[in-house]
């Protein structure tokens, strides 16, 4: 079965630092993988997805993804904040069979300060 | 192109009652998710429909049905409503179902607070 793990409920940049925000999963198949970002009161919005095609995937906002299969890992990364990024990323990956479920990670929470 | 839109946007619902959701995919896009996001127990899934079916499930009690139209919009119905039913509801669309080449798109929910 497909699992996600958020390796941190909260993290905390300046604006203008890097972002890491770190997920694993779990998966017996190739996975479809995504990242969302949710604003307060609003819906989900995709970020970015992973295809076979690149395991470096980039995204909206500056946002980039990396899956890297040996470590089961697909972390989320840009390269400076900015105040607007703050709001919750929830890693996902979707189960086979391409018409199922998605598996939500418990979502991570990222504030910037100026 | 329109976004997957919501109705009500905020509902306050008393113990025993029920309530109705609904949700408006975006134009073309025949199947529609629906998923629960408490503090609690973050997002979890609670069905699927395409083509007026559902195809998928998740754990939730019988209380929670849903069905589709011919013109792919949907309802949700929670009956009997408890206090722990309080929580963001989100609709989610998209061409063919959740994956890499068919991604989901969220509405931006129905907040229920049951009293």
């Amino acid at each position: 079965a497909q699992s996600v793990t958020q390796l941190d409920s909260h993290v905390s940049v300046s604006e203008g630092t890097p972002v890491l925000l770190r997920c694993n999963y779990s998966s017996s198949y190739s996975p479809s993988l995504f990242w969302y970002v949710q604003h307060p009161n609003k819906g989900l919005q995709l970020l970015l997805k992973y295809t076979s095609a690149a395991t470096l995937v980039k995204g909206i906002n500056g946002f980039e993804a990396e899956f890297k299969k040996s470590e089961t890992s697909f972390h989320l990364t840009k390269p400076s904040a900015h105040m607007s990024d703050a709001a919750e990323y929830f890693c996902v990956v979707s189960e086979s069979g391409g018409y199922n479920k998605l598996i939500f990670g418990a979502g991570t929470r990222l504030a910037v300060h100026p | 192109k329109a976004g997957v839109t919501q109705t009500p946007r905020y509902l306050i619902k008393t113990r025993g009652q029920q309530v109705t959701l609904s949700c408006s995919p975006i134009s073309g896009h025949r199947s529609v998710s629906w998923y629960q996001q408490t503090p609690g127990q973050g997002l979890q899934f609670l069905f699927e429909y395409f083509s007026e079916t559902q195809r998928n499930k998740g754990n939730f009690p019988g209380r929670f049905s849903g069905r589709q139209f011919s013109n792919s919009r949907s309802e949700m119905n929670v009956s009997t409503l408890e206090l722990g039913d309080s929580a963001l509801y989100l609709c989610a669309s998209s061409l063919r179902g959740a994956s890499y080449n068919s991604p989901l798109h969220f509405g931006n929910g129905t907040r229920l607070t049951v009293t």
